[in-house]
């Protein structure tokens, strides 16, 4: 049973346009939430993250918008760029030092 | 300041050999985290520990794998009698801890089975 779910497993934007990738949850003591993105070969390389307490978050061009009652999260970057083509993997916890529960991940193609 | 560090980066073993991976976490960094990624897959977490103690291994198969974070040294995750089933990608992950729920990711050890 996936408890964090990435329904799209690509995503095709072109340079410039605003890149937004989806996460929904099924765990509802879920409290903290980060987004990590991940070239081939690599380990993931953290890039935003969010508490329960906020429902959005800015990190230059990243931001994250947290909708509790629905259980979704979502990441937008703009303006994208070609270097932002890479796997992006939501995940979450419970509680912070928790173990992290990753969706299995978008493949973010960003086109010239 | 250095990341996380792993090794090797590859290791190939035959079937019924031993697996050591190891993972030094970043300076200042007192928590460790295993993970495995099977092809086409997310990260799965596979256990938490701190200096000398395992906090969580929930997500460890209970029989041939073991891990440890001594007091002197890096963490080891350790396979032991390896089937093909272990081919994957261990990655390691560092916080630290209290306070700070963001973990660092090291570059993995790719485990290939033969």
């Amino acid at each position: 049973d996936q408890q964090v779910k990435q329904n799209s497993p690509s995503l095709s934007v072109q340079e410039g346009r605003i890149s937004i990738l989806n996460c929904d949850y099924t765990n509802s003591m879920f409290d903290y939430f980060l987004w990590y993105k991940k070239y081939p070969a690599e380990g993931p390389t953290f890039l935003i993250s969010i508490s329960s307490i906020k429902d959005k978050n800015e990190d230059g061009r990243f931001t994250v918008f947290l909708n509790k009652s629905a259980k979704h999260l979502s990441l937008h970057i703009v303006p994208s760029q070609p270097g932002d083509s890479a796997v992006y993997f939501c995940a979450a916890s419970p509680v912070i030092g928790d173990g992290l529960t990753f969706g299995k991940g978008t493949h973010l193609i960003i086109q010239p | 300041n250095a990341g996380v560090m792993q090794n090797p980066r590859h290791l190939v073993r035959r079937r019924g050999q031993e697996a050591r991976l190891r993972c030094s976490p970043m300076k200042g960094h007192s928590h460790v985290y295993w993970y495995r990624q099977l092809p086409e897959e997310g990260l799965k977490f596979m256990v938490y520990l701190q200096k000398e103690n395992i906090i969580d291994e929930s997500g460890m198969p209970k029989e041939r794998f073991s891990a440890e974070f001594p007091k002197e040294g890096p963490s080891i995750l350790r396979i032991q009698q390896v089937v093909r089933g272990d081919s994957a990608a261990y990655f390691c992950a560092s916080s630290p801890g209290t306070e700070i729920y963001e973990q660092y990711f090291g570059p993995g050890t790719r485990l290939t089975v033969t």
